[in-house]
């Protein structure tokens, strides 16, 4: 199975301010078909989680130009700019590139 | 508006059976690939099996091959989870997720799986 490996486990940030969240994958995560299967889920507190970027660099229908999602082949970065309340929450990357869907174990996002 | 509303869980003893249901409403539920996904209490995200639009491709993780079935059935626009043999880490929230071409796009709420005597 392809390992996903986030860091920081947690992060705090001020408000306004700017994160990024690194994921590793330990396989390449290009598909046969040129396509990369990488995203990014927000799982707000008491909530499912919800899908903010998919295929690496693209914003899912609804989401906020403050989140920005880039890499290539196995490492991966999500970028949060201009921090508002509501991101706060846990962070996963996932892939689906390879059989079984993976994902990381995911970091814990908190306001200062 | 995309809906996936899970059932079927609840308290269960090790080596019991249970069967989650989740209902679709808002999309054409025989179009797509459905998954579930499991979240034990206080952990990450663990996908456990997924069932193509027309049933003919099935997967399963390995902790849960051999024990657990997926299942649709179109006319219903439900997906259906029958797990057997259970155990205590199994414990866990379900989540029915519709997988598109950009990933998980849309999840339930989840129903929430406790496996113990």
């Amino acid at each position: 199975d392809v390992v996903m490996t986030q860091t920081p486990v947690s992060l705090s940030v001020s408000l306004g301010g700017q994160v990024s969240i690194s994921c590793r994958s330990s396989q390449s995560l290009v598909h046969n078909n040129g396509n990369t299967y990488l995203s990014w889920y927000l799982q707000k507190p008491g909530q499912s989680p919800q899908l903010l970027i998919y295929k690496v660099s693209n914003r899912f229908s609804g989401i906020s130009d403050r989140f920005s999602g880039s890499g290539s082949g196995t490492d991966f970065t999500l970028k949060i700019s201009r921090v508002e309340p509501d991101d706060l929450g846990v962070y996963y990357c996932g892939q689906g590139t390879q059989y079984p869907p993976t994902f990381g174990s995911g970091t814990k996002l908190e306001i200062k | 508006e995309v809906q996936l509303v899970e059932s079927g869980g609840g308290l269960v003893q090790p080596g019991r059976s249970l069967k989650l249901s989740c209902v679709a409403s808002g999309f054409t539920f025989s179009n797509y690939g459905m998954n579930w996904i499991r979240q034990a209490p206080g952990k990450g995200l663990e996908w456990v099996a997924y069932i193509s639009s027309g049933s003919s491709y099935i997967y399963y993780a390995e902790t849960v091959k051999g024990r657990f079935t997926i299942s649709r059935d179109n006319a219903k626009n439900t997906l259906y989870l029958q797990m057997t043999s259970l155990r205590s880490e199994d414990t866990a929230l379900y989540y029915c997720a519709r997988l598109d071409g950009y990933g998980f796009a849309y999840w339930g709420q989840g129903t929430l799986v406790t496996v113990s005597s």
